[in-house]
């Protein structure tokens, strides 16, 4: 079955960056993208970009662009998510998940890791 | 950029009909994703394209979707519906864009 298998916890310095793995099996993983949504305490989701592997590319968000670098790993089947410039409103639960392609972007997302809390404090 | 919106609260007693809309412009030709949220953990794909129903999904869940709204509607509504509930679109230049969520509050 598929599963989406996530590191864990992190607490970071403001200004300081973090890394994010997402582990993937179950199913062809270069055929599916990955994204990366974050979930602040109490508040919605937000989608932050996706890494399509099988093109080699990343799709961001506009506000996350410039400080957030999404990879994939093929041979390892691993999903990265590396978000820098730290600050405390980054306190969040990061959730990576799987979705079918269309075009060269993900349409929806149908498997969804664990999460990974990310605590910012200093 | 394009702009989902949920109603922060939908209310309901056991047994009835829940109505979840997701209201955004010309929402009719775009496809909609819904999911839902219990406390604590990862949020789960409940119907995609606006009316399928993934595997596991009880067939009390359906969707809609037609000019400025896209709803999710649960029937005979059971205490373990009581979720948050996400509509999600695909747009040019926002990607994967997630409505500001809906509570549903079982009575």
């Amino acid at each position: 079955q598929v599963q989406l298998v996530q590191s864990g916890a992190e607490v970071r310095k403001p200004g300081s960056s973090v890394k994010v793995s997402c582990k993937a099996s179950g199913y062809p993983f270069s055929s599916y993208g990955i994204s990366w949504v974050r979930q602040a305490p109490g508040q919605g989701l937000e989608w932050m970009g996706e890494v399509i592997s099988i093109t080699s590319s990343a799709n961001y968000a506009q506000r996350y662009k410039d400080r957030v670098t999404i990879t994939a790993d093929e041979y390892t089947n691993t999903a990265y998510m590396e978000l820098s410039s730290l600050r405390s409103e980054d306190t969040a639960v990061y959730y990576c998940a799987r979705g079918p392609l269309g075009g060269n972007s993900m349409i929806y997302c149908d498997s969804w890791g664990q999460g990974t809390l990310v605590t910012v404090s200093s | 950029s394009y702009v989902l919106t949920q109603p922060p609260s939908v209310s309901v007693a056991p047994g009835e009909t829940a109505s979840i809309t997701c209201g955004g412009n010309n929402i009719g030709s775009k496809s909609v994703h819904w999911y839902q949220q219990t406390p604590g953990q990862a949020p789960l794909l409940v119907m995609y394209y606006d009316t399928n129903r993934p595997s596991g999904i009880p067939e009390r869940f359906s969707g809609s979707n037609s000019g400025n709204t896209a709803t999710l509607t649960i029937s005979r509504v059971e205490a373990g519906d009581e979720a948050d509930y996400y509509c999600q679109v695909w747009h040019t230049g926002d990607y994967v864009l997630f409505g500001g969520g809906t509570k549903l509050t079982v009575l």
